[in-house]
């Protein structure tokens, strides 16, 4: 199957800093990715769709100068986190949409990265 | 998107067939059911999915009801490999955004 892929898969940063973490769809193009955000215990919520080419769509209640979402290739999304806080510590998970031979669309997910805020 | 309701919790034998089941009472004409898991501390992985029809592919059966307010998730032959938490969403289209809800916690004992 397809792979998408994340980096860094972990990250420890002090507080008031930017992160930027990276997806990637390996093996195929994504017009569309998404960003989902995990908390210890709980399941994941969607924050933002992002789309090659135009700004990202964000979930309500999501800071969008908090969380910088760039598009700027059919390969690649990135996620920035901007002055993190120790809120901000979570498992967070992109996914990007295949569409198939078969016309059908398929999304697949990355391995997830793990911010950690001092 | 039509809400799902899943046990928080099950366990299950290795080696015996495991049964998830999923009501999506609301469920539209146009909606799909998808079925994903997450192995903890990795990203979900798609399993399966169906509009109407009973669907098997090389992971798991999925098996919806003729009024399509339920569905269950059958892992033939469950190993160790399978615990984890498996997601029921429903969903109008086939590429948009997934929500997630709390999921099944799915665990596999020797």
């Amino acid at each position: 199957g397809a792979v998408v892929s994340q980096h860094p898969s972990w990250v420890i940063c002090k507080s008031g800093t930017s992160v930027k973490i990276e997806c990637r769809s390996l093996d195929f193009q994504a017009t569309t990715m998404f960003w989902y955000r995990q908390f210890p215990k709980q399941s994941l919520m969607l924050m933002a769709t992002s789309n090659e080419g135009s700004k990202a769509t964000y979930e309500q209640g999501v800071e969008k100068d908090k969380f910088l979402i760039n598009h700027a290739s059919l390969t690649l999304s990135t996620l920035t986190v901007t002055s993190a806080h120790p809120e901000d510590s979570s498992f967070y998970i992109c996914s990007a949409v295949l569409l198939t031979l078969a016309r059908t669309y398929e999304q697949y997910f990355g391995p997830g990265t793990r911010l950690t805020v001092t | 998107d039509a809400k799902t309701t899943q046990p928080t919790s099950m366990d299950c034998a290795e080696g015996r067939a495991a049964n998830l089941p999923c009501n999506h009472s609301t469920i539209s004409g146009n909606e799909y059911v998808y079925w994903y898991r997450q192995i903890h501390s990795q990203g979900p992985q798609y399993i399966i999915h169906g509009l109407k029809n009973n669907e098997t592919n090389e992971m798991a059966s999925l098996i919806i009801t003729e009024d399509r307010k339920s569905s269950t998730l059958i892992l033939p032959h469950a190993t160790l490999r399978d615990t984890a938490v498996y997601y029921c969403i429903v969903r109008a289209d086939s590429w948009g955004k997934l929500q997630f809800g709390a999921g099944t916690q799915v665990v596999v004992t020797p």
